[in-house]
């Protein structure tokens, strides 16, 4: 079975801090992505990485970064988290183009 | 870039009836286009896809359409049980950045089966 998982299920932080959500994945799949879920809003990819050490942005990049060092680690960065970034983030991975995504739980990030 | 667009944005089904969601897409090079369904505490998980050169394809209940002239694409749910309650997502891929995998997401659609 794949399997994606996330750091934290719930992670509740200050303005201004340096936030940190990793995502790991144990099915050696080249691609991996940040979503962020809000209601109403469906799916929206932050960034995307199709290779170690390559990242792409995708639609919100804003207020965000991102860093590939080994295949199965995807991490998302915020340099300094603000109330609007309180949402839920889901991390996936999949093989290749035009294949199945494989999403980890989410992490429930609330910024006070 | 893509847009998709999904409708209904909730549905709400007696046991037993059918259920029918609907997306279109502005991009005519998009080629994939998978369903997901989330359900509570969990993140998407895939139930269906469909590639440009297959007009429909089924699985047991779920069924999927796909129209490239209209630049539209359903899904179909027969005999709906209280489980298939969760929130689905279509969405496209193609196009633009084929090689990294990448989609663009509905809204979602909620869907709740009465008993």
């Amino acid at each position: 079975d794949v399997k994606v998982t996330q750091s934290s299920r719930y992670l509740v932080k200050r303005t201004g801090e340096k936030v940190f959500l990793e995502c790991v994945q144990d099915m050696d799949h080249e691609n991996m992505f940040w979503y962020r879920q809000d209601p109403g809003l469906g799916l929206r990819l932050i960034y995307f990485s199709y290779d170690v050490k390559m990242k792409e942005k995708g639609d919100i990049p804003e207020g965000y970064s991102v860093s590939r060092e080994k295949k199965e680690r995807f991490s998302l960065i915020l340099e300094s988290a603000s109330t609007n970034q309180t949402s839920m983030y889901l991390c996936a991975s999949s093989l290749g183009g035009h294949d199945e995504q494989f999403f980890g739980p989410g992490t429930r990030l609330t910024v006070l | 870039g893509e847009n998709v667009e999904q409708h209904p944005s909730t549905l709400s089904v007696q046991e037993g009836d059918s259920a029918v969601i609907k997306c279109t897409y502005s991009d005519s090079a998009s080629n994939y286009f998978p369903w997901y369904k989330q359900e509570l505490g969990k993140g998407p998980q895939l139930i269906i896809d469909i590639r440009s050169n297959v007009g429909e394809k089924k699985d047991q209940r779920i069924a999927v359409t796909l129209n490239k002239t209209a630049k539209h694409f359903s899904l179909h749910i027969t005999e709906t049980q209280p489980e298939d309650s969760a929130v689905y997502f279509c969405a496209a891929e193609g196009g633009y950045n084929t090689n990294a995998g990448k989609s663009t997401f509905g809204d979602g659609t909620t869907l709740t089966v009465k008993p």
